[in-house]
């Protein structure tokens, strides 16, 4: 199993800011993925982080809106620029294990 | 790509009683998990089960993969066990590695 730390847990942000939210793994992992989970919805995968190439991003989501560090094979960031209260969310990171996925804990980002 | 359905949206029971969750999915898949997401919003894993049968204490689950469907039982069900459960599949199509397509999930409550 892959022991994913993520943070910062939670926080609150003034609309128009940006926040970086870090995820660290236990072990080297070729792919990593961000997640964003808006209230009361499922999952939706935001983008893959590939070390060494740019971050392959799902429909709906662009790159100067959720720009994705990659720079070594345990560690990515996600930010979430220009804020708005629509980005309230939970954002999870994920690696892919041997045979299974694995979380970290969430960032609970409430923008106000 | 491929969708995945869940039932029931939300289920209310009382301690000690069973219930059955449900997970069809549209196409084949390389992998299907099952988790449970605590309150402070932490995905916990609890099956790993492209096909099959597991068990793992009052939990157990069986995948069909042949007719894409795959069933998560709860036995003697706890005010612990509430929260909401999501299914999560990846389609075995060539360019979905690692990513995880989930269901909207179903909110479980046990009362005492």
């Amino acid at each position: 199993s892959a022991v994913i730390s993520q943070k910062p847990s939670r926080d609150i942000c003034q609309r128009g800011t940006s926040l970086t939210i870090q995820c660290q793994v236990d072990s080297q992992v070729t792919m990593m993925f961000w997640y964003r989970q808006q209230p009361g919805q499922s999952l939706t995968l935001i983008a893959t982080a590939n070390q060494g190439s740019e971050a392959t991003y799902e429909s709906g989501f662009v790159i100067d809106k959720f720009p994705i560090s990659r720079p070594n094979l345990t560690f990515s960031t996600l930010t979430v620029s220009n804020m708005s209260p629509e980005d309230s969310s939970i954002y999870l990171c994920s690696v892919q294990g041997q045979v299974e996925a694995f979380f970290g804990q969430g960032t609970r980002l409430t923008v106000v | 790509g491929i969708q995945v359905e869940q039932s029931p949206p939300d289920l209310i029971l009382q301690e000690g009683a069973n219930s059955t969750l449900r997970c069809n999915f549209s196409d084949s898949v390389n992998n299907l998990q099952w988790f449970h997401q605590n309150p402070w919003g932490q995905l916990i894993n609890l099956f790993y089960i492209p096909s099959g049968t597991k068990q793992n204490g009052r939990l157990s689950a069986t995948t069909v993969a042949t007719e894409r469907y795959s069933l998560l039982y709860i036995s003697s069900s706890q005010t612990t066990d509430s929260g909401v459960y999501f299914c999560a599949v990846v389609s075995a199509g060539g360019t979905s590695y690692g990513k995880l397509t989930f269901g909207q999930g179903t909110i479980l409550t046990v009362h005492p």
